[in-house]
């Protein structure tokens, strides 16, 4: 089975950083994009950045540009969301989600920017 | 960016009865258009993909249907599990873009 496990949310200061994770096992990782989308408290979903298979391509959000990074390292099955100059607004559950289709989702991981 | 509007924002139905859910696309997005339904306090599930395709395990009340700029999710029958939120999805343009959603509740 699909598996999707995201990790490494928390409370953070504006301004700070952290670094998402997303493990990802039942299919071959390395075959496939994957992606970030958040989900602010009591709001929808926000597309925030994708990845091709082999890193090449590399997208995001116009809300995270030059602060977020997106990377993977497929022979670790991982996919990461290094986050720096936090916001209050990047406040959300972060989801990974597989492929071009967002065909699996992890359960999220909530990062809380508060002073 | 494509705007994707949903209606309506809310709809309120019984067990058994039908649910049309709309979509509209501000630019054609051919038929790369997915809809999601997401449960309180759990991640989103791929119901349709290409705007007519149920993703695997998906029961058979769930249809989708349309193309270009405007796309209709329906659900035949409603079951108690089936209230829930919905989400339209484009992936034709970048960036992919969110509907802001349609709840379905019981009435």
């Amino acid at each position: 089975d699909v598996q999707l496990v995201e990790s490494g949310g928390g409370l953070v200061k504006p301004g700070g950083s952290l670094r998402l994770s997303c493990a990802a096992s039942g299919f071959f990782f390395s075959n496939y994009s994957m992606n970030w989308v958040r989900q602010a408290p009591g709001k929808g979903l926000e597309w925030v950045s994708s990845i091709s298979s082999n890193s090449n391509y590399k997208y995001y959000a116009d809300s995270v540009k030059g602060r977020f990074t997106i990377s993977r390292d497929n022979a670790k099955n991982s996919l990461f969301l290094q986050m720096n100059s936090l916001r209050a607004e990047d406040t959300a559950v972060y989801f990974c989600a597989k492929s071009r289709l967002f065909d699996y989702w992890g359960q999220g991981t909530v990062l809380t920017v508060s002073s | 960016e494509i705007v994707l509007t949903q209606s309506p924002a809310t709809l309120s139905l019984s067990p058994g009865e039908r649910a049309t859910l709309s979509c509209r696309a501000s630019q054609s997005v051919s038929t790369y258009l997915s809809w999601f339904q997401q449960k309180p306090g759990q991640a989103p599930r791929l119901l349709i993909y290409n705007a007519s395709n149920r993703a695997p395990d998906i029961p058979a009340r769930f249809s989708g249907s349309g193309s270009g700029t405007d796309f209709t999710l329906t659900i035949s029958s409603l079951e108690p599990e089936d209230f829930a939120i919905y989400y339209c999805q484009q992936r034709s343009n970048w960036p992919p873009t969110f509907g802001q959603g349609t709840k379905v509740e019981i009435k």
